[in-house]
């Protein structure tokens, strides 16, 4: 079974400008999570999809962040401007359903983002 | 709110030898843990988790944590470190029903031969 695919891998960016990052997810998994994580620290939850809609962004900086996943299946996060502390790795995972209790998370490999 | 709080940012021990990582979580109710390691370039992968069954959970590549609600506490052991245990481990709380997970700073385990 495949896993959670992001691309791409690295990136290397100027502030103010933008950037996105793509998402496949697990087949089948409903569930769409993306987490942010800055150089010694733990991922922080960013923002969370079940199916195509939005279960939770309260941490997502809306002025800057924004997330999609319109089919309910990949998705894409972008960030415009791009700050220098935005510098991160910014994870994707994945789980089954959101039942009670949720499924196991399924991470991705990241994408980590450099901001000059 | 849920948090945790990893006691040691970075441990070192020697292969063969016993491995602690310390983690103590804060809950107004009965939590789920986990752990999840992490190791360079890859993605975070989990260890082992705790869902109110046994106190006592064991994960995989040996690992077992003990879940001590009188301590608040849910460290990490494994009897004999491998070298290619040296990764990030993060210690975990799941905020209520839904699937956030909260997770801690990380410590990061350093083997030597």
């Amino acid at each position: 079974e495949a896993g959670v695919a992001q691309s791409p891998r690295y990136k290397i960016i100027e502030k103010r400008q933008s950037v996105a990052f793509w998402c496949n997810p697990i087949s089948g998994h409903a569930t769409l999570y993306w987490y942010q994580q800055i150089l010694g620290q733990g991922p922080k939850l960013l923002i969370q999809f079940q199916n195509n809609g939005v279960v939770d962004d309260s941490q997502l900086p809306k002025d800057r962040f924004s997330a999609e996943r319109l089919k309910g299946v990949d998705s894409t996060l972008k960030i415009q401007p791009a700050k220098l502390e935005d510098s991160a790795v910014y994870l994707c995972a994945s789980s089954f359903h959101q039942g009670r209790p949720p499924d196991e998370q399924f991470f991705g490999p990241g994408t980590r983002l450099t901001v000059l | 709110a849920q948090s945790v709080t990893q006691l040691d940012s970075h441990v070192s021990v020697s292969e063969g030898t016993p491995v602690l990582l310390r983690c103590n979580y804060s809950s107004s109710y009965s939590p789920s843990l986990f752990w999840y390691v992490q190791h360079p370039n890859k993605g975070l992968q989990l260890l082992l988790k705790y869902t109110s069954a046994a106190t006592l959970v064991k994960g995989i590549n040996g690992f077992e944590a003990e879940f001590k609600k009188s301590e608040t506490s849910f460290h990490l052991t494994k009897p004999s470190a491998h070298m290619s245990d040296a990764a990030e481990y993060f210690c975990v709380v799941r905020r209520g029903g839904g699937g956030k997970l909260i997770f801690g700073q990380g410590t990061e385990l350093s083997v030597k031969p």
